[in-house]
């Protein structure tokens, strides 16, 4: 079945630097992958959805990622970042059977002023 | 404005109670799911539906049950049986089936006197 790794559970960034955040797929190509934000104590925010063919998706709040076969990745990237970046974010993948999405465990941005 | 609503935003379960969250949603999707959150877990799927009158169980389906009467509505009850049900509950929808996008009401924290 699909999984999706992000790797830093906890990433700091000073305001105005690039931010990347790092996810990675398990195996064949997904159909769809997607990154989503949480604020604290709210739901989920859809970010960005990347679908075949795709190379450079962008999102909402001046987000973009780029899918990379060669490398299994679809990393999240922001030229510069803003305080209310603070978040958390997911990386995700359609599940087994295409049922549900299954998540990454998810990677906290802390911007430093 | 479309979108999903869960309520209570808060919610205290003593011990040996059954408690039920609730998730409306006026976006007219077919699917539907409940997820639950832990810190550093990321999401993990409790039940889904993809029609009304039908619903499956998810990765961590034991102590939880749901109806799917409506299209519009899909409750979920935390039993006793659940022997740990502090966590955030976050219930989703989306059009089509399990692999497209998603969108999330606001969360249902619960907690255990």
């Amino acid at each position: 079945a699909q999984s999706v790794t992000q790797l830093g559970s906890h990433v700091s960034v000073s305001e105005g630097a690039l931010v990347l955040l790092r996810c990675n797929y398990s195996s064949s190509v997904p159909p769809y992958l997607f990154w989503y934000v949480q604020y604290p104590n709210q739901g989920l925010q859809l970010l960005l959805k990347y679908t075949t063919g795709a190379t450079l998706v962008k999102g909402i709040n001046g987000f973009e990622a780029e899918f990379k076969k060669s490398e299994t990745s679809f990393h999240l990237t922001k030229p510069s970042a803003h305080m209310s970046d603070a978040a958390e974010y997911f990386c995700a993948v359609p599940g087994a059977g295409r049922r549900a999405l299954t998540f990454g465990s998810g990677t906290r941005l802390q911007v430093q002023p | 404005d479309g979108g999903i609503t869960q309520s209570p935003k808060y919610l205290f379960r003593k011990e040996g109670q059954n408690v039920t969250l609730s998730c409306e949603q006026n976006l007219n999707h077919d699917a539907m799911y409940w997820y639950r959150q832990d810190p550093g877990q990321g999401l993990r799927l409790i039940y889904y539906s993809q029609i009304v009158n039908d619903f499956q169980k998810g990765d961590i389906a034991e102590g939880y049950s749901v109806s799917r009467e409506k299209k519009e509505s899909f409750p979920l009850t935390v039993t006793s049986a659940q022997k740990n049900p502090t966590a955030f509950y976050l219930c989703a929808s989306s059009q089509g089936q399990g692999g497209e996008t998603q969108y999330f009401g606001p969360g249902t924290r619960l907690l255990v006197l």
